[in-house]
């Protein structure tokens, strides 16, 4: 079984500011990495993956979140915050299993002053 | 493709009564996810289909809940005798087995319940 845990669950941060969202795990075998935003009142949506291949991996919006094997942590960063970044954002894994359901951490809420 | 679909949106009803919800797919995906989300915490997995066939089901999900998928394309989440304890988000989620990036699931807005 997989776990997550997301160190953080609320960050404020100003407009134009860099934020970084932590995010740990914990499996016995290999895993595939994702972060989710979740806005008010909306579905998630997938923000970037981590599958394979280069550790640094750059989605939408953006973000790009770094994978460390050692420290088994996927951490999500943005450069630069908007007002429209203001939700709430997931950390979840998955094991190289056929059934590829989702396991999440408990979110971090990131709220954007200006 | 209009994304997945959920309904209804939000749910209030008394203890012990019935609730059903509502999933519609992305129409060519043949998987088909329900989580939990409740207040401050990410979502759980609940139960998952390939096509009409219900493969998992997650230690969550009680004598009171079943799912349905009849014909692999809709799916249906009732919970009998609701209690308190049922409120939360239930998420539906879909994706394709068969692509090149299976692990893609997309999300649905949701079912909120409200158990009084």
């Amino acid at each position: 079984a997989q776990s997550v845990t997301q160190l953080d669950s609320q960050v404020p941060v100003f407009e134009e500011a860099p934020v970084e969202l932590r995010c740990n795990y914990s499996s016995s075998v290999s895993v595939y990495l994702f972060w989710y935003v979740q806005y008010p009142n909306q579905g998630l949506q997938l923000l970037l993956k981590y599958l394979s291949g280069s550790t640094l991996v750059k989605g939408i919006n953006g973000f790009e979140a770094e994978f460390n094997k050692s420290q088994t942590s996927f951490h999500l960063r943005k450069p630069s915050v908007h007002i429209s970044d203001t939700a709430e954002y997931f950390c979840a894994v998955s094991g190289l299993s056929n059934d590829y359901k989702l396991s999440f951490g408990a979110g971090t809420t990131v709220t954007v002053r200006a | 493709d209009t994304g997945v679909s959920q309904n209804p949106r939000h749910k209030i009803t008394k203890r012990g009564q019935n609730v059903t919800f509502r999933c519609d797919p992305i129409s060519e995906h043949n998987r088909l996810y329900w989580y939990r989300q409740t207040l401050g915490q990410g979502p759980e997995f609940l139960t998952y289909f390939q096509n009409e066939a219900q493969l998992e089901k997650s230690r969550l999900l009680s004598d009171r809940f079943s799912a349905e998928r009849p014909k692999g394309s809709f799916s249906t989440l009732e919970i009998q005798r609701t209690e308190q304890g049922d409120s939360a988000m239930y998420l539906c989620a879909s994706s394709l087995a068969s692509s090149s990036d299976p692990y893609e699931q997309y999300f649905g807005p949701g079912t909120r319940l409200t158990v009084t």
